[in-house]
């Protein structure tokens, strides 16, 4: 069974300072890994993915991931925070259940604040 | 611009009550999905659809139920609504050959008293 663990329910940065939101996952088969952003009173909206192309995975909003799977890792980062990139961000890892299905599962969250 | 809607932002329900989430999209997409948010919890998946009148279950349907009589839209439905099913509700939506919700809907906010 799969499963993903984001490490730090909560992470502060200074404007202008790099970003680095951890993701690990636990799978039996190569997966697809997603990052998804939530801002407050939203729904989800996804940032970035990988498909088993290339590990350096670049999204939007200047965030990009690396799937290393040496270390079942695939940590979201960006260079420089700004003021809006403060949300709630989900790492998520999809893998095949059975025929044609694919089961999607999320992590807990991990709130980003980003202070002035 | 692509949308997925919710009919209501925030509801308040009483305990024993038949619940109805409404949920629309306008992007022709196969699969529509259910999640259920809880803090410290993430999301976790009730029921999804990937066509008409086709649904399965997630990890969580017991005590909910789900209609989708057209493409576009996808009902969640509170048989008898309990306390332990306050919490946020967003409805998802994506092709058919993708394996992620690709566009989300604000959520519903769901207070049962």
């Amino acid at each position: 069974a799969q499963s993903v663990t984001q490490l730090g329910s909560h992470v502060s940065v200074s404007e202008g300072a790099l970003v680095l939101l951890r993701c690990n996952y636990s799978s039996s088969v190569p997966p697809y890994l997603f990052w998804y952003v939530q801002y407050p009173n939203q729904g989800l909206q996804l940032l970035l993915k990988y498909t088993s192309a290339a590990t350096l995975v670049k999204g939007i909003n200047g965030f990009e991931a690396e799937f290393k799977k040496s270390e079942t890792s695939f940590h979201l980062t960006k260079p420089s925070a700004h003021m809006s990139d403060a949300a709630e961000y989900f790492c998520a890892v999809s893998e095949r259940s059975g025929g044609s299905n694919y089961k999607l599962t999320f992590g807990k969250g991990t709130l980003l604040t980003v202070n002035p | 611009d692509v949308k997925v809607t919710q009919s209501s932002r925030y509801l308040v329900k009483r305990t024993g009550e038949k619940v109805f989430l409404e949920c629309v999209q306008d992007m022709d997409h196969e699969n529509m999905f259910w999640y259920r948010q809880d803090p410290g919890l993430g999301l976790r998946l009730i029921y999804f659809s990937y066509d008409v009148k086709m649904k399965e279950k997630g990890d969580i349907p017991e005590g909910y139920s789900v209609s989708r009589e057209k493409k576009e839209r996808f009902s969640l439905i509170l048989e008898s609504a309990s306390t332990n099913q306050t919490s946020m509700y967003l409805c998802a939506s994506s092709l058919l050959q993708e394996r992620q919700p690709q566009h989300f809907g604000d959520g519903t906010r769901l207070s049962i008293l």
